[in-house]
């Protein structure tokens, strides 16, 4: 069964850089036709596309934020990871990595269980 | 990019009733439309693909409809467990775009 699991601190101050990882176990971020992802959710909002990388490592970021933002690969490790640059307190969110895939109609049917970044000084 | 409105925002109801939320989208996403249940502390997790496709082992109460620009979560006989709040997303083009969720409260 595949499993995502994110990690990193869970307290930034502003103006630093955010870094995550995640790690996945149970199958390959190599696996044609998948893409690993991550998406945040700022307390009490909605839940926000921060972007993607694909099995051959074609990168993907929403505008909003992709003067910040870069997602990479480790396929040695297994492992995506994100960084996101010049946080504030608006970065404040449970980030989550997941996997979609042509199977779910390219939709996330996997999730990390997501981690809480604090911004603050 | 493509906005995605979901209506009501939020709605009561009883275990037994039947609920339906509806997701528009600013333009044509095809059947490109997923719904995700969302609990608080929890991953969300994924209950229908391309419009209408039901995902392995969500139970059958859960069904999805349409296309293009309007779309429908139907929720019959709610189950203490269904209490949640439920999101719209449409992959069909980048950036990815949520809806901004509706919550299912108990009445």
């Amino acid at each position: 069964q595949l499993q995502l699991q994110e990690s990193g601190p869970g307290l930034v101050k502003p103006s630093e850089t955010l870094s995550l990882t995640c790690t996945v176990s149970g199958g390959s971020i190599t696996t044609p036709n998948y893409y690993g992802g991550w998406i945040r959710q700022p307390p009490g909002q909605g839940l926000e596309w921060i972007g993607d990388i694909s099995h051959s490592g074609s990168i993907t970021y929403n505008p909003s934020l992709q003067s910040r933002v870069t997602i990479s690969a480790d396929t040695s490790k297994n492992q995506f990871s994100l960084k996101l640059n010049s946080v504030t307190a608006a970065d404040t969110a449970v980030y989550y990595c997941a996997r979609r895939g042509e199977g779910s109609g390219w939709s996330y049917a996997d999730w990390g269980r997501g981690t809480l970044v604090t911004v603050s000084s | 990019d493509i906005h995605m409105t979901q209506s009501p925002s939020s709605v009561s109801a009883s275990v037994g009733d039947t609920v339906t939320i509806t997701c528009r989208a600013s333009q044509d996403i095809s059947s490109y439309l997923a719904w995700y249940q969302h609990k608080p502390g929890r991953a969300p997790k994924l209950l229908i693909s391309v419009a209408s496709n039901l995902q392995s082992g969500v139970p059958s109460r859960f069904s999805g409809r349409g296309s293009g620009t309007y779309f429908t979560l139907t929720i019959s006989s709610l189950q203490p467990e269904d209490f949640a709040t439920y999101y719209c997303q449409q992959v069909n083009t980048f950036p990815i775009t949520f809806g901004q969720g509706t919550r299912l409260d108990i009445q």
